[in-house]
């Protein structure tokens, strides 16, 4: 079974671009989460998409928006780019939208704002 | 933010040693799960524990929960060269769904 994947795995923006970055999850998954990582906050809950339905949001600004397709892929989107927004973006797929359920993380978008 | 804080930040070790570490975290739980990453590339899911036990093994893994102090611990044994990575603790948001809040990880070193 293939695992999560994430593209593209590198990105370089400057500051007011917008970024889209994709994930598609393991065949069969229907929950899709986001994570931010950086040095300085770590790792960071950004949203989860269950069923194409938006199942739970972390404490990020309105810039950051995402989507979930009939397919289960997902897309996260960030406009009006910041410095701060440089990070490796994780995405992690599941079976259910249920915290007994494992995740399965992708390879990461490792993104760089200049 | 961050569920808790992860002791130590750092760890070295010789190959074939125990790697020991511990985590903490904030408010009750439904679970309780530890994470590796190698070197800034994806996490890989190791081990979940559920609130109403108080140890899992896993192969080298043995996980402990104590739920009257909030804090887990992850030990390692027998560690080799490729167990080198950084351990994060997570725990869900217990309002349901997939949310998990990290801990803010150790790095272990293993040497040769």
């Amino acid at each position: 079974k293939a695992g999560v994947t994430q593209t593209p795995r590198y990105l370089i923006k400057t500051r007011g671009q917008q970024v889209t970055l994709s994930c598609s999850p393991i065949s069969g998954h229907r929950s899709v989460s986001w994570y931010q990582q950086t040095p300085g906050q770590g790792l960071q809950f950004l949203f989860e998409y269950f069923s194409e339905t938006q199942r739970n949001k972390g404490n990020f600004p309105g810039r950051f928006s995402g989507r979930q397709f009939s397919n289960s892929r997902s897309e996260m989107n960030v406009s009006t780019l910041e410095l701060g927004d440089s990070a490796l973006y994780l995405c992690a797929s599941s079976l259910e939208s249920h915290s007994s359920y494992e995740q399965y993380f992708g390879p990461g978008t490792r993104l760089t704002v200049t | 933010s961050q569920q808790g804080e992860e002791d130590p930040q750092a760890l070295s070790i010789q190959e074939g040693e125990n790697a020991t570490m511990n985590c903490s975290y904030k408010t009750s739980i439904n679970n309780l799960q530890w994470y590796r990453q190698n070197s800034g590339r994806g996490l890989v899911h190791l081990i979940l524990i559920r609130s109403n036990e108080r140890e899992k093994h896993s192969g080298r893994l043995r996980v402990t929960l104590d739920t009257s102090k909030k804090s887990s611990s992850l030990l390692i044994t027998a560690s080799r060269a490729a167990d080198t990575a950084s351990y994060f603790c997570a725990t869900p948001f217990t309002g349901g769904g997939n949310k998990l809040t990290f801990g803010t990880g150790t790095q272990l070193k293993v040497e040769l």
